[in-house]
């Protein structure tokens, strides 16, 4: 199994500003997976991020408004830039082996 | 392209009975795996149970069972002695060769345990 830190756990933003929520593994992992789940909703995958190249976007989502880091093999991060009300979800991390585990989830509300 | 299929929207249980939750998934993959997850109101996704398309046996851990059907292509979960601790969201997923390492997910079912 994995354990997945992630941060923060909950946040409320303005309209307009970015949000960067980060994800720590306590073992180097190949891929690591950015979702998204609207109020509501299932989860939707945002992005594959690999460690040394750019992250792999869904259709629906664009770098400029989903930018995605991976500086290691343990560890990445997911800015969701110029937020709006429909931005407001649940963001979780997710790494794989042959089962698939999440950090807790960022709670994002923007008002 | 994959599809996961849960039909019941919402489940209510007694204490201490055991309930079936429903996943049916539709994949032309030779290849691939099923996954039952627990959502909590707090909104984190905690990992149950997991079956592999070639394991013939179906999995267990602790309560939760995998009812695993190839041919009907279903993979319901069921939990025995159901506790009040148990009432959160459940979701379905599967994972298949061709989709690389992403999840597909069905739309989930509402579990309450009433005492």
């Amino acid at each position: 199994s994995a354990v997945i830190s992630q941060k923060p756990s909950r946040d409320i933003c303005q309209r307009g500003t970015s949000l960067t929520i980060q994800c720590q593994v306590d073992s180097q992992v190949t891929m690591m997976f950015w979702y998204r789940q609207q109020p509501g909703q299932s989860l939707t995958l945002i992005a594959t991020a690999n460690q040394g190249s750019e992250a792999t976007y869904e259709s629906g989502f664009v770098i400029d408004k989903f930018p995605i880091s991976r500086p290691n093999l343990t560890f990445s991060t997911l800015t969701v830039s110029n937020l709006s009300p429909e931005d407001s979800s649940i963001y979780l991390c997710s790494v794989e082996y042959t089962e698939a585990f999440f950090g807790q989830g960022t709670r994002l509300t923007v008002v | 392209a994959q599809k996961i299929t849960q039909t019941q929207p919402g489940m209510f249980v007694q204490e201490k009975e055991a309930v079936t939750l429903d996943c049916t998934y539709d994949t032309s993959d030779q290849s691939y795996g099923l996954f039952w997850y627990k959502q909590p109101s707090s909104g984190e996704m905690i990992f149950l149970i997991y079956q592999g398309s070639y394991d013939e046996q179906n999995a267990t851990e602790g309560r939760y069972s995998l009812n695993f059907q190839k041919a009907r292509k279903s993979a319901n979960l069921v939990i025995s002695a159901s506790q009040l601790g148990d009432s959160a969201m459940y979701f379905c997923a599967m994972r298949g060769e061709t989709s690389g390492s992403r999840l597909t997910f069905g739309e989930g079912t509402q579990l309450t345990v009433n005492p």
